[in-house]
């Protein structure tokens, strides 16, 4: 059972344009929401996080929007670069040092 | 901080050869993680230890996976015997327990099982 499940599995953004990347849950027992960042080559990073205490977290670019209801959540990239192509994970856990569960990963091209 | 280290970084071997791979994970950091991606089922946890004690093995898909940490600063992963359907990058990751938050992630192992 996926308990985490992402779309799209790929996108293609013109520079410039909105990325929008979304993710589903269905432990409602999850309460810690990431975001991670993966270039070829490299291992996943910390891109933003939230928590479910508010439904919304912008840091620069990149908004991390909540919806507690509906057991969603979702990424947008402003302004997407051609240095933002990567692959984005959303992941979750509950507090107290379990592991993050993943989705599958959106690969994200931004083109000229 | 030289970050968590894996190695190697790629490893090509044929069926039935037995496969190690090393992590040592941030100085300071007391729990380890191991995953394995796939385009098929992206990030997969196959074991973590907390002071290098293991603590869910459910991950590992079958008898032919095994993984220790004999001390706080290694951990290895093993397959034996390797199929080539074991194919597949590696990774380690590491976080102090304290904080259930960033994950720190090493460059992986690339695995081809031919």
């Amino acid at each position: 059972q996926q308990q985490v499940k992402q779309s799209p599995q790929s996108l293609i953004v013109q520079k410039g344009g909105i990325s929008i990347i979304n993710c589903a849950y269905e432990n409602t027992a999850f309460d810690y929401f990431p975001w991670y960042q993966q270039f070829p080559g490299k291992g996943p990073a910390l891109l933003i996080a939230i928590r479910p205490d508010v439904s919304e977290k912008k840091e620069g670019r990149f908004t991390i929007s909540f919806n507690k209801s509906a057991k969603q959540f979702s990424l947008h990239i402003m302004d997407s670069q051609p240095g933002d192509s990567a692959t984005y994970f959303c992941a979750a856990s509950i507090s107290g040092n379990t592991p993050l569960v993943f989705g599958k990963g959106t690969r994200l091209s931004v083109i000229a | 901080d030289a970050g968590v280290i894996q190695s190697p970084r790629h490893e090509v071997t044929e069926m039935g050869q037995e496969v190690t791979l090393r992590c040592k994970p941030i100085s300071g950091h007391n729990s380890l993680f191991w995953y394995r991606q796939t385009m098929m089922r992206g990030l997969e946890l196959l074991i973590y230890f907390n002071n290098n004690v293991p603590i869910d093995d459910s991950g590992m898909p079958e008898d032919r996976f095994s993984a220790k940490m004999p001390n706080a600063s290694f951990s290895t992963l093993k397959i034996q015997p390797s199929e080539p359907r074991d194919s597949a990058v590696y990774f380690c990751a590491s976080r102090r327990r304290e904080t259930n938050e960033k994950l720190f992630f090493g460059s992986g192992t690339q695995l081809s099982v031919l």
